[in-house]
């Protein structure tokens, strides 16, 4: 079965230090990954998504990621950190043959220090 | 474009009392989720809904729980009766499908039952 952890529950970093937050999944073929970030009292909104082609996607409020087949990650990349940054960050993959069904990671909390 | 619609946004109740979230999905969209989110249980898949049908409804916690889609452009999730261990915020999210498993998530329904 299809898995995603992301084995930070908490990061702290510093406004204006890069981040990169951890996501393995399990998947035997080339997955559909997905990144989405929540702020407090919000839905979850999608950052980025990656399905074929280049490894390294782009997605908004300046957030990137990387596919890396042989560690089975997609890691979420920022060069410098805002206060607004401050939010709860799930990896997801697509479970395919299903009906569009996502399996989420538990999440990451990122936390930034003024 | 308007997202996917939650109603209420906040419904707080007391215990016994049955409980209607509603769920309008983004026009076109094929597929509708809903999830519930805890502290303690994280984020979880209750059923979805493939145009209009349930496809999985494994993740329903147990029969006081129900959800409809009665037609492509609204979804209701009852809770009947309600108990004090429901309270959790709701998610709805819509699917475009089509071959993309990307998700678009409502605001979420917070839901207190005292």
């Amino acid at each position: 079965a299809q898995s995603v952890t992301q084995p930070d529950i908490h990061i702290t970093v510093s406004e204006g230090a890069s981040l990169e937050l951890r996501c393995n999944y399990s998947y035997g073929a080339t997955p559909y990954l997905f990144w989405y970030v929540q702020s407090p009292g919000q839905g979850l909104q999608l950052l980025l998504k990656y399905f074929s082609g280049d490894t390294l996607v782009q997605g908004i409020k300046g957030f990137e990621a990387e596919f890396k087949r042989s560690q089975s990650s997609f890691n979420l990349r920022k060069p410098s950190v805002h206060w607004s940054d401050a939010a709860e960050y799930f990896c997801a993959v697509g479970e395919v043959g299903s009906s569009y069904k996502l399996i989420f990671g538990s999440g990451t909390r990122l936390l930034v220090r003024p | 474009d308007a997202g996917v619609i939650q109603s209420p946004r906040h419904e707080v109740t007391e215990m016994g009392q049955e409980v209607t979230l509603r769920c309008k999905p983004i026009s076109g969209h094929n597929s509708l989720f809903w999830y519930r989110q805890t502290m303690m249980r994280g984020l979880e898949l209750l059923i979805y809904f493939n145009n209009n049908v349930p496809i999985d409804d494994s993740g329903m916690p147990e029969d006081r729980f129900s959800a409809k889609m009665p037609n492509a452009s609204f979804s209701t999730l009852k809770i009947q009766p309600s108990e004090p261990r429901d309270s959790a915020v709701y998610f709805c999210a819509s699917n475009p499908g089509q071959g993309m498993y990307e998700q678009y998530f409502g605001p979420g329904t917070r839901l207190t039952v005292t």
